[in-house]
């Protein structure tokens, strides 16, 4: 069974400008979140989907940051425009499911450098 | 809100010697706990979680966590560690009616010394 894909896996851009990060979840998961994980913290949650719809996007930067996910199955999140406190991590995952304990099963993340 | 506390940054242990991570939560009822592993370009794996059942996780790689209501702990550990548990180790919590929303703890990098 395929993973957890996103693209790309390095982006490095000048502050101002903006950035988008594409994710492919697992085959059949109805429930896509973002995270942010910033050098040395542990990831924090930016905004969840159930299929088509978002579920929780309160710790959204929103003047700067978007996401979609229109088919209810890839998703885009988008800087605009960046500053030098956005480089971090961007891990996205997916579970079957927005069951309680349902397991996360997450990508490689791409890593974003903003000077 | 809901809050996880992993003591220790960073822990060095020596291969075969006994594997201990800390993670203590903040929560007047007692959530869902997860331990994740993250090795160095990759994404998170699960290890275990704890949904209620027991209170005496087993997962893989041979890493287990108990739960400790009274200690609002649920520290990880394994008896032996290998030199390819060195990564760097996420405990996480999720209320029970919070939509499946982790709330993730700083992070342990373990290193193991041959």
């Amino acid at each position: 069974e395929a993973g957890v894909a996103q693209s790309p896996r390095y982006k490095i851009i000048e502050k101002r400008q903006s950035v988008a990060f594409w994710c492919n979840p697992i085959s059949g998961h109805a429930t896509l979140y973002w995270y942010q994980q910033i050098l040395g913290q542990g990831p924090k949650l930016l905004i969840q989907f159930q299929n088509n719809g978002v579920v929780d996007d309160s710790q959204l930067p929103k003047d700067r940051f978007s996401a979609e996910r229109l088919k209810g199955v890839d998703s885009t999140l988008k800087i605009q425009p960046a500053k030098l406190e956005d480089s971090a991590v961007y891990l996205c995952a997916s579970s079957l499911e927005l069951r309680q304990q349902e397991t996360q099963y997450f990508g490689p993340g791409t890593r974003l450098l903003v000077l | 809100a809901q809050s996880v506390t992993q003591l220790g940054s960073h822990v060095s242990v020596s291969e075969g010697a006994l594997v201990l991570l800390r993670c203590n939560y903040s929560s007047s009822v007692p959530p869902y706990l997860f331990w994740y592993v993250q090795y160095p370009n990759q994404g998170l794996q699960l290890l275990l979680k704890y949904t209620s059942a027991a209170t005496l996780v087993k997962g893989i790689n041979g890493f287990e966590a108990e739960f400790k209501k009274s200690e609002t702990s649920f520290h990880l550990t394994k008896p032996s560690a290998h030199m390819s548990d060195a990564a760097e180790y996420f405990c996480a919590v999720s209320p029970w009616n919070a939509g499946n929303k982790l709330t993730f703890g700083g992070g342990t990098r373990v290193l193991v010394k041959p």
